[in-house]
Formats: C-alpha cells, structure tokens, sequence
C-alpha cells in the first residue's frame, strides 16, 4: 500500500528557477520524510518533519507539514542541474513500528 | 567509512533459480529493511527487521525469503516462487524508531532471463 502520493510526477524546469513538489499521505502520521534519488542509485535521506512542525529549512530545502490536509511540500530554492533526480516523500505510521511507506515519486529535471 | 553495502550490484538469474542478495551494515544499526523498486515507481516494503534473528513481511513479501542471524547482515532469498522477480532491489537500516532516517545502500538491480 503507498501511503504518500507526490504531484507533479514530473517536473522540468530551468537552472535557477524554483521547484515545489506535493505529498499527501492518508493516515496519521508521527513525521513525513523526503528522499532524493539519482538515478540508477540508492536514496538519500534529505529532512524530516515531525506531526507537529509546520516547517523546516535545510539549507536550499524548505518542508512543510499540513496535517489537517495531510499533506507535504518540498521547496527547492535556485536549483541547479545537480538537483536532477527523482524525490519521495515517505511516512510513518504512528500506529506502527518505523515502518517506512514511500510515494511513487517526482522526477525532477532542471536543465542548464 | 560506515554504511551500507550491497551486493551484487548486477545480477542475472535463469527462471526457476533461487539467488540471494547481500546487505552488510557498518552503522551499528537494529534495523533492517529490504525494499522493491519498479521501473518509475516507489518503493515497497518486502521484508524488516528490528533486531537480531526477528523479522516482519511487509507488504510483497510472497516469493521472498530473509533472515538476520547478525546485526550487520540481513540477506534477501528472491526464491522462484517470486513470480516477476526482475526490478531495482534496496537494503536500508535504521538506527532505531526515535530517529526514523533510514541510510540506504546502493541497489541491487535483479534480471530474470
């Protein structure tokens, strides 16, 4: 079962332009995580917001958490063509152990 | 450096053959994860475990096999009862359920010919 859906499934853009992707998810949550992933390559962790943050910066990254719309947003500020990659949200279960439930992604392509 | 190795980073197996995919951690990690990634799609959950020589069935666990004997290691049997075993296959760990970040290695791409 996917927990968290992203939209866009894809998205192009120019180097320097911002990138926003969506997450939402269905059930509570105790946080909601976002991975980055190169192609062909294993995931990387990025940030995680817990139930009651709203939001949370790292460095170009900006997260925010709704949970009254169960939903998630990842900022990418000035992308660059190294930001090229496919990104998930991922939640856990606050009914369970840390079990982790990826979306199917954004393919995120930034173009010089 | 600590992390996540997994082997082989390729792998072709004949239908009917049973194969077995390694994943050894350095991190001191309890738990273990063994996800599946499709073509363009997430990530789905086949096996966990939290600590030695206990594991879980996630959500496509039919057709997989695993066992964590030490806490380093939490190898995956793709048997051949797994019926479209050829897809892109991810061992993660976890330091434990405060943190929740789970470190991943770099995939095991499995082909049936």
């Amino acid at each position: 079962s996917q927990q968290g859906e992203e939209d866009p499934q894809a998205l192009s853009i120019q180097e320097g332009e911002n990138a926003t992707m969506n997450c939402s998810y269905k059930t509570s949550i105790n946080n909601l995580q976002w991975y980055r992933q190169n192609s062909g390559r294993g995931l990387v962790h990025l940030i995680l917001i817990r139930s009651n943050e709203r939001e949370k910066h790292s460095g170009r990254l900006r997260v925010t958490l709704d949970t009254s719309k169960k939903s998630s947003s990842l900022l990418i500020t000035a992308s660059r063509a190294a930001d090229t990659a496919s990104y998930f949200c991922a939640t856990v279960d606050s009914g369970g152990y840390n079990k982790l439930i990826f979306g199917a992604g954004t393919r995120l392509a930034v173009h010089p | 450096d600590g992390g996540i190795t997994q082997s082989p980073k390729y792998l072709f197996r004949k239908e009917g053959q049973n194969v077995t995919l390694s994943c050894e951690q350095n991190l001191n990690h309890d738990a273990m994860y063994w996800y599946r990634q499709d073509p363009g799609q997430g990530l789905r959950l086949i096996y966990y475990s939290q600590i030695v020589n206990d594991f879980q069935k996630g959500d496509i666990a039919e057709g997989y096999s695993v066992s964590r004997e030490k806490k380093e290691s939490f190898p995956l049997t793709v048997t051949s009862a797994q019926k479209n075993p050829t897809a892109f296959y991810l061992c993660a760990s976890c330091l434990g359920q405060a943190t929740g970040e789970l470190f991943f290695g770099e995939g095991s791409r499995l082909t049936v010919l």
